[in-house]
């Protein structure tokens, strides 16, 4: 199986500032990256995702950083917006052809944005 | 956006009775899972099926059946409720191959 494990479970930062979630695994075939947004009584929304091919990906002031020696991935936001306070979950999956999408998710990381 | 549709959003069970959480996909996903959302566990894994037919278990499936007739439907059965299966509900469905993950809105479930 997998193990994710996610840090920090609340993250509270200034408008404009950046902010960043790490997460580690354990199971060193994992080869699918993911993060999910969840807003207040909303479902979680993939936001971006990386795999094990690669070690960075940019996309719309998100960056996710890969290090698979370290068996680590990151998430970070650079220029904080209000409208990024939600929860954030890292997770990841082996996905070999037909076995896709079984995602081992992180517990979570409540970010707060403040003006 | 793809759709998946959960019902009902709310249900208030009594310990020891019957609970069906129903999913419905319109995206001809093959992949359907359930996963449940509680404070300090994130989602967690329960059931998931690769088509019509099929149910795998997932990391948490003890007190949980899945049924999945028909490639748009995947219902999540509680034979014998009881209080620490409150929780909220998230059922998902994906393509083959495409690892992304479409949430339905979630299932609030309290078991009284």
């Amino acid at each position: 199986g997998e193990q994710v494990e996610q840090l920090p479970s609340i993250l509270r930062v200034q408008e404009g500032s950046s902010a960043s979630i790490n997460c580690t695994y354990e199971n060193s075939a994992s080869n699918y990256f993911p993060w999910y947004k969840q807003e207040p009584g909303e479902n979680p929304k993939l936001i971006i995702d990386i795999r094990s091919n690669m070690e960075r990906k940019q996309t719309q002031g998100l960056i996710v950083l890969l290090d698979k020696k370290a068996k680590r991935f990151s998430l970070h936001i650079t220029d904080t917006q209000p409208g990024d306070s939600a929860m954030y979950f890292c997770a990841a999956s082996l996905n070999t052809g037909a076995n896709t999408g079984k995602l081992t998710f992180g517990h979570g990381t409540i970010l707060r944005v403040h003006p | 956006e793809a759709a998946v549709t959960q019902s009902p959003r709310n249900k208030v069970a009594v310990t020891g009775g019957k609970v069906t959480l129903s999913c419905n996909q319109t995206n001809n996903h093959n992949n359907m899972y359930w996963y449940r959302q509680d404070t300090g566990h994130g989602l967690r894994l329960i059931h998931y099926s690769y088509g019509a037919g099929s149910t795998e278990k997932g990391d948490i499936p003890d007190g949980y059946k899945a049924s999945r007739p028909s490639q748009e439907n995947f219902s999540l059965i509680l034979e014998l409720a009881t209080p620490s299966q409150t929780s909220v509900y998230f059922c998902a469905s994906g393509g083959t191959g495409h690892e992304r993950l479409f949430f339905g809105h979630g299932t609030k479930l309290s078991v009284l």
